[in-house]
């Protein structure tokens, strides 16, 4: 199956914008999804298709892609938004209909 | 709004089975959904298991296919997980959720249920 590659780790200063990245052969095909983790909690739907935003995710968060690579963009980034972000594609690898995730991308806002 | 909720054993031995079932509640089982598991072991990341669809077409991890099977219960509104074979590697959390495919074939899962942890352990 397709790989999704993420960075282990991020840090973004408080109000700042930064921007988690994904890379996968699979992206060149379908749009990312993105998910929000804490600590303890479920995953949390936060960006899906072109850049859709389920009702009740803020609108500091967006997505967006560029052939390979997939990005999910906090713009003024809070204290809540600490937490692990996981991207995710379908895989249609070997003609083999599955699901791939990305290693996940842990947050911290200083 | 659907909401799932998992069940099933916390304990399972070595070699043993695992077996979970996902509630699901606010929606119909038979809707155009690819209903999903996913698990996660202890500090680790978020790994697609498998999922099926209403008809009963399934999709599973490759890396688990040989061990794992995904059914549905239309007549209970759930869906079931059945792992075989069960090592300490497959002590997780362990996600039911909703998966959807858009109109350009991409995929998203929500809402997720609560998870529950499964350890294999003697």
């Amino acid at each position: 199956s397709s790989d999704l590659t993420q960075d282990p780790a991020v840090s973004v200063a408080l109000g700042q914008t930064v921007r988690i990245t994904c890379q996968g052969d699979s992206l060149r095909t379908y749009y990312a999804s993105w998910y929000q983790q804490t600590p303890g909690q479920a995953p949390v739907l936060v960006i899906y298709g072109k850049n859709i935003r389920p009702s009740g995710i803020p609108d500091r968060f967006s997505g967006a892609t560029s052939g390979n690579t997939a990005s999910l963009t906090i713009t003024g980034a809070q204290a809540d938004d600490e937490a692990d972000y996981y991207c995710s594609s379908r895989d249609n690898s070997n003609n083999r209909l599955g699901v791939v995730f990305g290693g996940g991308t842990k947050l911290t806002v200083l | 709004q659907v909401h799932l909720r998992e069940s099933g054993p916390g304990l399972v031995k070595p070699s043993g089975t695992l077996s979970l079932t996902c509630a699901v509640s606010g929606g119909s089982i038979s809707s155009d959904t690819w209903w999903t598991w996913v698990r996660q072991s202890p500090g680790q990341g978020l790994e697609w298991i498998g999922e099926i669809y209403p008809s009963g077409s399934a999709n599973y991890n490759p890396s688990l296919t040989r061990r794992v099977t995904i059914s549905v219960d239309k007549s209970k509104n759930q869906f079931s997980l059945r792992l075989t074979s069960a090592t300490a590697a497959d002590t997780a959390v362990y996600y039911c959720a909703r998966g959807t495919t858009g109109v350009t074939g991409e995929n998203w899962i929500d809402p997720w249920g609560q998870g529950t942890l499964v350890t294999v352990s003697a």
